[in-house]
């Protein structure tokens, strides 16, 4: 039972590069959500989605876009990275958001010079 | 607008120095107030849900406990391995249940 599994683990890019930050769970969650994590910020919301087909933005979503084809999968894609998308992100899946805890994956650390 | 706020941003205890992390909210409705511990490099790792003023949980030793505008998160007898930061979220009511507000969180070393 992996949890939530987050690749890559770190990444460099250079402004204007576009990538995608993979997530994917294997506790058959139907809640997923995104989050970056900035010194002195706490976590905030990017986007997230509530079942297989069906996504929201959410607090910080601007430069971003994800999309969910299956259950297990909650992929973010950076369109065109700029420097203020420097940050740690965090995967989560839950079942049953806003009642049960999330179960986070290990983070992506990116950087964008 | 909802928000958290913990206190304090850091805190230093000697081993077996029991004590308190706080946090406050102001929220539109609480659905559910989480506590995690996050070690440096992982993600936050779930602790506890409190649903209503008046409840307890406890895990080995931390206690959690909530009112109307707060909650503590208490430490009893601290080991060096209870040192990581500590995250308090609540679940808004009015916003969907996906919209966890987390807080800045306490950063807590256990000196042995």
């Amino acid at each position: 039972n992996a949890g939530v599994t987050q690749t890559p683990k770190f990444q460099v890019l250079k402004t204007g590069q576009s990538m995608t930050l993979q997530c994917a769970q294997d506790m058959n969650h139907e809640y997923m959500s995104w989050y970056r994590q900035d010194p002195g910020m706490g976590l905030r919301l990017i986007h997230y989605s509530v079942g297989a087909g069906i996504t929201d933005q959410g607090e910080v979503p601007n430069g971003y876009n994800v999309s969910r084809s299956t259950t297990e999968d909650f992929p973010l894609r950076l369109l065109s990275a700029a420097p203020s998308q420097t940050s740690v992100y965090f995967c989560a899946s839950s079942y049953s958001a806003g009642y049960y805890g999330y179960t986070f994956g290990s983070g992506t650390r990116l950087t964008v010079v | 607008e909802d928000q958290v706020t913990q206190s304090p941003e850091a805190l230093r205890l000697q081993e077996g120095e029991s004590s308190s992390l706080n946090c406050s909210y102001t929220v539109s409705g609480l659905r559910g107030l989480f506590w995690y511990r996050q070690d440096p490099g992982k993600g936050p790792e779930f602790l506890f849900t409190l649903y209503s003023a008046g409840e307890e949980k406890e895990k080995e030793r931390l206690k959690a406990t909530l009112t109307k505008k707060e909650s503590f998160l208490h430490i009893t007898a601290p080991k060096p391995e209870d040192s990581a930061t500590y995250l308090c979220a609540v679940s808004p009511l009015i916003q969907g249940a996906q919209k966890l507000v987390f807080g800045q969180g306490t950063r807590l070393t256990i000196n042995p």
